[in-house]
């Protein structure tokens, strides 16, 4: 089983809907969860972090986590062709200090 | 402005040669990372310090090196023990290292093997 899965892509919607990305991980010990967004070409750009349960709102993002179902979810609210990129979910392990990344997963948003 | 450099942006190699990808960071962070990419994969992480004079391997060490002499700096080495270095080379740095710290990339180096 892989440290981190991300839900398999790519993820297509239209402009104004909402996005769900999904992300679950192995290790119950996680402490820290963080959502990258990475353009085609470019480097990951951190656009949240969440470390407890619950949800977590930050413009049109909310990042939700839920530990005992070892589960983080990014949510995309008003989707703009400016979103289409793909996210990668990094998970911070339990008793160490690496991050663990998923494999993204890529999202379009249509006009 | 501050923020983290990477040199150069895209690198050839030669079968057999090393060659040494430069990360700097203004940011006073302690700790800092090198990551690779392949396509259509998440990163994996090579090496990482968190304090001047000590670094650790991470998951896919082997075929490189690395030096962090000063805090502003932790470039690396692939060397030609590395069979498959084509990759997207990534830094990256966080204040500490530790569970909350988050961390913050570079622009990358994109390294092809000729």
């Amino acid at each position: 089983q892989k440290e981190v899965e991300q839900n398999s892509g790519p993820l297509s919607v239209p402009e104004g809907a909402i996005a769900s990305l999904n992300c679950t991980y192995s290790d119950r010990g996680s402490q820290s969860f963080f959502w990258y967004r990475q353009y085609s070409g470019k480097s990951p750009e951190l656009i949240m972090s969440i470390y407890s349960n619950g949800d977590k709102e930050d413009g049109r993002f909310t990042a939700q986590l839920n530990k005992a179902s070892q589960y983080v979810s990014l949510l995309i609210r008003d989707s703009q062709p400016s979103d289409s990129a793909t996210y990668l979910c990094a998970v911070n392990l339990s008793n160490d200090y690496k991050l663990s990344f998923g494999a993204g997963t890529t999202v379009t948003v249509r006009a | 402005d501050g923020g983290i450099t990477q040199s150069p942006k895209y690198l050839f190699r030669k079968e057999g040669q090393n060659v040494t990808l430069s990360c700097e960071q203004n940011l006073n962070h302690d700790a800092m990372y090198w990551y690779r990419q392949d396509p259509g994969q998440g990163l994996r992480l090579i090496y990482y310090s968190q304090i001047v004079n000590d670094f650790q391997k991470g998951d896919i060490a082997e075929g490189y090196s690395v030096s962090r002499e000063k805090k502003e700096s932790f470039p690396l080495t692939v060397t030609s023990a590395q069979k498959n270095p084509t990759a997207f080379y990534l830094c990256a740095s966080s204040i500490a290292s530790g569970a909350y710290n988050e961390q913050f990339f570079g622009p990358g180096t994109r390294l092809t093997v000729l």
